[in-house]
């Protein structure tokens, strides 16, 4: 079945330097989107990318699809403390119904 | 705030019972999504309602079972509960969810945190 791998599963950084996690599917996905989960608190949705190739920027958050639909990643640039929290990566392939979580990149800030 | 509701907040019982939690989704949306998540762990999809009716399933054990009501409130019953089982359920919504080649965002409600001893 389809499976939604998310790496790494933990990051710790320095206020101020960069972070990435990365999301790859088993199979090519309809799209993807990214949720935020807070310490103690629910996912929230953050984006949704369609095309394949596609970026998209929110402030110091930098989401990309890769080309073959099958991989996406989310890069902070310069980390604050409000960063940390957990991020998912969610997908659906073309014509399913199921939505596939990633495990989540954990990130800890250390100010 | 979501506007997706779930009661109860925390929910504490023993092993071998059977509890019933509740999901209000958001305002005009027709599916609701059930997850779980224990300690530290991701989210598990077990199972999804659109319109009254269930359109996918996911690692949802036979002990757990869910039905969506006419007025579009959802519950999710956990029987013969485990210790295992103790983890926090998330209800979320969505306006259509109904595949095709798009995907919907989800509003997740705050969940519930179950406890079984």
């Amino acid at each position: 079945g389809q499976q939604v791998m998310q790496i790494p599963q933990y990051q710790h950084v320095q206020e101020g330097e960069d972070f990435t996690t990365y999301c790859n599917s088993s199979t090519t996905l309809s799209n993807i989107q990214w949720y935020k989960q807070r310490p103690g608190g629910h996912p929230v949705f953050l984006i949704q990318l369609v095309k394949s190739g596609e970026v998209k920027k929110q402030k110091r958050l930098t989401f990309q699809f890769g080309e073959a639909k099958k991989n996406s990643s989310l890069h902070i640039t310069a980390t604050q403390t409000t960063d940390v929290g957990t991020y998912f990566c969610a997908g659906r392939n073309t014509g399913g119904f199921k939505t596939i979580f990633g495990a989540g990149t954990r990130l800890f800030v250390k100010a | 705030d979501s506007g997706v509701t779930q009661t109860p907040k925390h929910l504490i019982t023993a092993t071998g019972q059977r509890v019933t939690l509740r999901c209000s989704p958001r305002s005009g949306d027709l599916s609701v999504y059930w997850y779980q998540q224990s300690l530290d762990q991701g989210l598990q999809f077990l199972i999804q309602y659109y319109n009254g009716e269930e359109r996918a399933k996911g690692n949802i054990l036979e002990r757990f079972s869910a039905q969506q009501f006419p007025d579009l409130h959802s519950e999710l019953n956990l029987s013969s509960l485990e210790l295992g089982d103790s983890a926090l359920y998330f209800c979320a919504s969505s306006r259509r969810g109904t595949g095709n080649s798009g995907q919907e965002t989800q509003y997740f409600g705050p969940g519930t945190r179950l406890l079984v001893l």
